[in-house]
């Protein structure tokens, strides 16, 4: 049972280029979401998922995409990257709605993704 | 203003210490908070969980709210080493509500 994977670990990228952070977990989850943190803002939502085929905007989601074709996946994608999204992605998952905490329902998350934009 | 303020430290204390670490928020619709721990490198793993107000124990670690003045606290005993992380408090209005995260204080427990 890996829990969720996140790919790649480190990659630095020029302005415009664009990626994918790829997601993956092996528990079944309903729930999946994406989240950045700098230094001093916390961890702040990008786009999160609550189950296949949906998707939905967080707190910060320009100058991103995302899909959720099957449970398991759930790719973040920086369309054209600017410096402004240097930043550590987190991927996370849990059962059901509630995100994080709550009648046993626990948030996981991903070990990040650092991404520099130069 | 941020809905969730913390202290973003950093805290160095020796072992054995008693360490507290605080939120204050503004919506007094959060109902349910939590406390993440973060290493170093590392993905944020839940580790206390309280509806409402009052006090919640775990081993070496209390998680207190206090809705009346909008803050929560965790307090770790008999520090340890291994307790050096960055903690971040994170909360909710409701079940389906999204998590509201603070900035995160990085602790260092020095032997």
């Amino acid at each position: 049972n890996a829990g969720v994977t996140q790919t790649p670990k480190f990659q630095v990228l020029k302005t415009g280029q664009s990626m994918t952070l790829q997601c993956a977990q092996d528990m079944n989850h309903e729930y999946m979401s994406w989240y950045r943190q700098d230094p001093g803002m916390g961890l702040r939502l990008i786009h999160y998922s609550v189950g296949a085929g949906i998707t939905d905007q967080g707190e910060v989601p320009n100058g991103y995409n995302v899909s959720r074709s099957t449970t398991e996946d759930f790719p973040l994608r920086l369309l054209s990257a600017a410096p402004s999204q240097t930043s550590v992605y987190f991927c996370a998952s849990s059962v059901t709605g509630t995100f994080g905490g709550g009648s046993g329902n626990t948030i996981y998350f991903g070990e990040g993704s650092w991404l520099t934009v130069v | 203003q941020k809905e969730v303020e913390q202290d973003p430290g950093p805290l160095s204390v020796p072992e054995g210490a008693i360490v507290s670490l605080n939120c204050t928020y503004s919506n007094s619709a959060f109902q349910y908070f939590m406390w993440y721990r973060q290493y170093s490198r590392k993905g944020p793993e839940l580790l206390m969980y309280t509806y409402s107000s009052g006090n919640k124990e775990d081993g070496r670690f209390t998680a207190q709210v206090d809705k009346s003045s909008k803050y929560i606290s965790l307090f770790i005993r008999d520090s340890q080493p291994s307790d050096s992380a960055t903690y971040l408090c994170a909360m909710k209005n409701n079940q389906g509500g999204k998590l509201i995260f603070g900035q995160g204080t990085e602790l260092s427990v020095k032997p």
